[in-house]
């Protein structure tokens, strides 16, 4: 049984660009979180979506941001217009039902660098 | 808002030894808490989820404890080896249906031979 893929695992764009990144959940799973990490800093909650409805964006800029999670394919976080900030990790979760008691599987994140 | 501490950015302990890991929350009343582990270059990977009606928790040699009194987790490694050097997360969470989790920073394990 596949654990949460993302890819790619390491992605390079320039100031102005589009970042896409990809997370497919795990098999059965059908709830999806998005996370941001700095370096020093925790995990940072961005977005949560189950298929094809973003439940809860409040982590997510307002700006340039956008997340979606088809009836087919992965779900794809979507930077627009790059900058220098938006450089981190960025981790996708699954869990196959909704609720805070449900443990989360996370993928080894897409590692983002903004030249 | 919401407020996470863990304790210490490292922690360092001889090998054999049990490892006490603090996680204080503030301004918040969660129903569970969740403790992920985190290697370098590695997404986190769930160990342990306590309820608020249960005091501890075990599993091999993993405890968890749960005092919505003092608003404190501690996460205990007992007999600890190299292998349990990592970063380990604590996710304070609420009622249920109220995703998302909110993460500590995490404490920094470092079991020396």
């Amino acid at each position: 049984n596949a654990g949460v893929m993302q890819n790619p695992r390491h992605l390079v764009r320039r100031r102005g660009q589009e970042a896409r990144l990809r997370c497919s959940p795990m098999k059965g799973h059908s709830h999806v979180y998005w996370y941001r990490q700095l370096p020093e800093e925790g995990l940072k909650f961005m977005v949560y979506l189950q298929k094809e409805n973003i439940i809860d964006e409040s982590g997510m800029p307002k700006e340039r941001f956008s997340a979606e999670f088809p009836k087919e394919g992965p779900s794809i976080l979507r930077i627009q217009q790059v900058v220098r900030g938006d450089s981190a990790a960025y981790f996708c979760a699954s869990s196959p039902a909704r609720g805070s008691n449900q443990p989360q599987h996370f993928g080894d994140g897409t590692r983002l660098s903004i030249l | 808002s919401q407020k996470i501490e863990q304790n210490s950015e490292a922690l360092n302990i001889q090998e054999g030894k049990t490892a006490t890991l603090t996680c204080n929350y503030t301004n918040y009343s969660p129903a569970y808490l969740q403790w992920y582990r985190q290697d370098p270059g590695r997404g986190p990977v769930f160990l342990l989820l306590i309820r608020e009606n249960e005091k501890e928790k075990r599993k091999e040699r993993l405890k968890v404890t749960f005092d919505t009194t003092l608003k404190q987790s501690l996460f205990h490694i007992t007999a600890s080896q190299p292998a349990d050097s990592a970063t380990y997360l604590c996710a304070p969470s609420g009622a249920p249906g109220n995703t998302p989790l909110v993460f500590g920073k995490g404490t920094r394990l470092s079991v020396i031979a």
